[in-house]
């Protein structure tokens, strides 16, 4: 049962260009969303959150978006650079429930 | 520095053993999680604990076990019982709810041959 579904396994963009990552999600109990970032054999790290009260959230280049209606979020990175390649995890949480979506990876090319 | 260390890094077990991945934290933190990444999939909670001497099945408990003896420790034992042990293995922690965000470890790989 995936809750949290991410549909693009993968992402390429060029640099300074916009990457958009996607997000869905099924239970409307969740109230906090998260953006985490993975680098091979690494654990991920937290970028960004954004609470079921708001529908946008801005950290520097890294902007999410929620739509609650159509439970989606969505990751905005402006401008990418080459550094930003990773594998980026969405996470839905209610308490002490945090569920991950399976990740894309990002590929940002120079 | 503040952080979560699992230990160790890779680690290979004929099948039918048990092996137990450590996880370690100085954060002061209260709740503490493990979680399987396999291909393609996203993270799945095996176990979680809130407080010390007390923890719960996640998504994925079957043929796992775990302790919460010491607040900073949470260790993880992969018993014979499970079917498929080959995965790389997260640890977190949180102070609290979720919704701040977890501080995960580096994750242990466990290749069982």
């Amino acid at each position: 049962d995936q809750q949290v579904k991410q549909n693009s396994p993968s992402l390429s963009v060029q640099e300074g260009r916009i990457s958009i990552l996607n997000c869905d999600y099924t239970n409307s109990m969740f109230d906090y969303f998260l953006w985490y970032k993975k680098y091979p054999a690494e654990g991920p790290t937290f970028l960004i959150s954004i609470s079921s009260i708001k529908d946008k959230n801005e950290d520097g280049r890294f902007t999410v978006f929620l739509n609650k209606s159509a439970k989606h979020l969505s990751l905005h990175i402006v401008p990418s650079q080459p550094g930003d390649s990773a594998v980026y995890f969405c996470a839905a949480s209610g308490g002490y429930d945090m569920r991950f979506g399976a990740g894309t990876r990002l590929t940002v090319k120079p | 520095d503040g952080g979560i260390t699992q230990s160790p890094k890779y680690l290979f077990r004929k099948e039918g053993q048990n092996v137990t991945l450590s996880c370690e934290q100085n954060l002061n933190h209260d709740a503490m999680y493990w979680y399987r990444q396999d291909p393609g999939q996203g993270l799945r909670l095996i176990y979680y604990s809130q407080i010390v001497n007390d923890f719960q099945k996640g998504d994925i408990a079957e043929g796992y076990s775990v302790s919460r003896e010491k607040k900073e420790s949470f260790p993880l034992t992969v018993t014979s019982a499970q079917k498929n042990p080959t995965a790389f293995y997260l640890c977190a922690s949180s102070q609290g709810v979720s919704n701040y965000g977890y501080t995960f470890g580096s994750g242990t790989r466990l290749t069982v041959v």
